[in-house]
């Protein structure tokens, strides 16, 4: 069973400092999917990792894949509010998530 | 576009009670999915639909029936409601099953709350 875990669970931090989160396995994925969820809606797709070692921006938010494909690191810099949310990976062949981290940024 | 559509956006049941949660994509998505979420937690798989005319459990299928009316729609049925029942449901739809290699991407609704008093 492939499973994936997500840290820290929760993280509460000032507008404008920085964060990682992290999602690890076992098993080695041809490619990772970071999802956001924002309160009172359903998760959204941030983005998809592919090659081990790929970097992927997207504003402020910045993805990495891990070089054996079995981890991957979210890091925002300049956190701001509007990042709060439910941060949820999920990797090729999978039908579940990591449990998640749930980010609170505080104005 | 409306992507995934759950109705109803609110219910609540009393313990016995039974009800449908009714999803229904625009995107002419292969296959669906039910989760539930629980308070300050992530998703759990309830049942799936990889193609139309399947059906397969989750994580957590007891207490659940799933019924995939045709491509565009996917039910849930609470046959008879329990308080640990009492979650938000979300569906999603992806292109491609994701249980292959592929990482289709998944498409969500906004959710159906359920109190089950």
């Amino acid at each position: 069973t492939q499973l994936l875990e997500q840290s820290p669970q929760f993280l509460s931090i000032q507008e404008g400092e920085n964060l990682t989160v992290y999602c690890n396995s076992s098993s080695v994925f041809s490619s990772l999917q970071w999802y956001r969820q924002e309160p009172g809606e359903g998760p959204v797709l941030l983005v998809t990792v592919v090659t081990g070692g790929e970097v992927k921006k997207l504003k402020r938010l910045t993805f990495q894949f891990g070089d054996a494909r079995k981890d991957s690191s979210l890091h925002i810099t300049a956190a701001q509010p509007g990042d709060t949310g439910l941060y949820l990976c999920a990797g090729a062949g999978m039908l579940t998530f990591g449990g998640g981290t749930r980010l609170m940024v505080k104005p | 576009n409306a992507g995934v559509t759950q109705t109803p956006k609110f219910q609540v049941l009393k313990t016995g009670q039974s009800m449908t949660l009714q999803c229904a994509q625009d995107m002419n998505h292969n296959s669906m999915y039910w989760y539930r979420q629980d308070p300050g937690m992530g998703l759990r798989l309830i049942y799936y639909s990889a193609s139309e005319g399947t059906t397969d459990k989750g994580e957590v299928p007891n207490g659940y029936n799933v019924s995939r009316l045709n491509k565009r729609e996917f039910s849930l049925r609470l046959e008879s409601a329990a308080p640990s029942q009492t979650s938000v449901y979300f569906c999603a739809s992806s292109a491609l099953s994701r249980t292959g290699t592929y990482n289709s991407p998944l498409h969500f609704g906004n959710g159906t709350r359920l109190t089950v008093t």
